[in-house]
């Protein structure tokens, strides 16, 4: 089977510097993916590591380990408007069908005053 | 402005009934998908096409079925084999080249009465 895990839930105030842990198991990978859903919204694509070491972007960044199965998202200079959830994703194959993404349960980050 | 407009927001259905959720892109994406969210969990693939006049099962398809006559144009019929039908419907696309980059709607949702 298929399986992603990632925190529940996460707690970080204002400013501060907080991690979401990704580890994934699946027959076959290409890349792992993050994305942000506020409340009731549609998730947006925040960034993608098809090879092992860290992306940034502003104030996000992604980070993978092939060979450990394992991946995170940063996100630094916490704000309020962060408080959403952050759902990772793995591109797997599929014979002749380019593949197809499937998601974790998602992590609710909610940023404190 | 390119997007992805899914109609209508908030959807009723009746015992036995046949229900259409409409996804519509101006993006002039190959690929597009439909994706189930219960609450607090993460987002399960039900189908997705790659190309017009073809689409493929996901992981949840029993109960739904879709058409893809125009790449624009993407419905989901949620028929009245789907037993558990209330959820958050997703819709989304992506250039084949880079399908970890999904771009989503708005979302509609689900209940029965």
């Amino acid at each position: 089977g298929q399986s992603l895990e990632q925190p529940s839930e996460v707690t970080a105030v204002e400013g501060a510097i907080v991690q979401i842990n990704c580890t994934y198991q699946t027959s076959g990978f290409y890349g792992l993916s993050w994305y942000q859903q506020h409340d009731g919204g549609a998730p947006t694509f925040l960034s993608y590591n098809a090879l092992d070491g860290l992306e940034e972007t502003g104030r996000f960044s992604s980070f993978l380990s092939r060979s450990d199965s394992y991946g995170y998202l940063l996100l630094q200079e916490l704000q309020m408007k962060d408080s959403a959830s952050y759902f990772c994703a793995v591109r797997v194959p599929i014979y002749n069908q380019g593949g197809k993404l499937i998601f974790g349960q998602g992590t609710e980050l909610s940023v404190k005053p | 402005d390119g997007g992805i407009t899914q109609s209508p927001k908030y959807l009723f259905r009746k015992e036995g009934q046949n229900v259409t959720l409409s996804c519509e892109q101006n993006l002039n994406h190959d690929a597009m998908y439909w994706y189930r969210q219960d609450p607090g969990q993460g987002l399960r693939l039900i189908y997705y096409s790659q190309i017009v006049n073809d689409f493929q099962k996901g992981d949840i398809a029993e109960g739904y079925s879709v058409s893809r006559e125009k790449k624009e144009s993407f419905p989901l019929t949620v028929t009245s084999a789907q037993k558990n039908p209330t959820a958050f419907y997703l819709c989304a696309s992506s250039i084949r080249t880079l399908r970890e980059k999904l771009f989503f709607g708005s979302g509609t949702q689900l209940s029965v009465l």
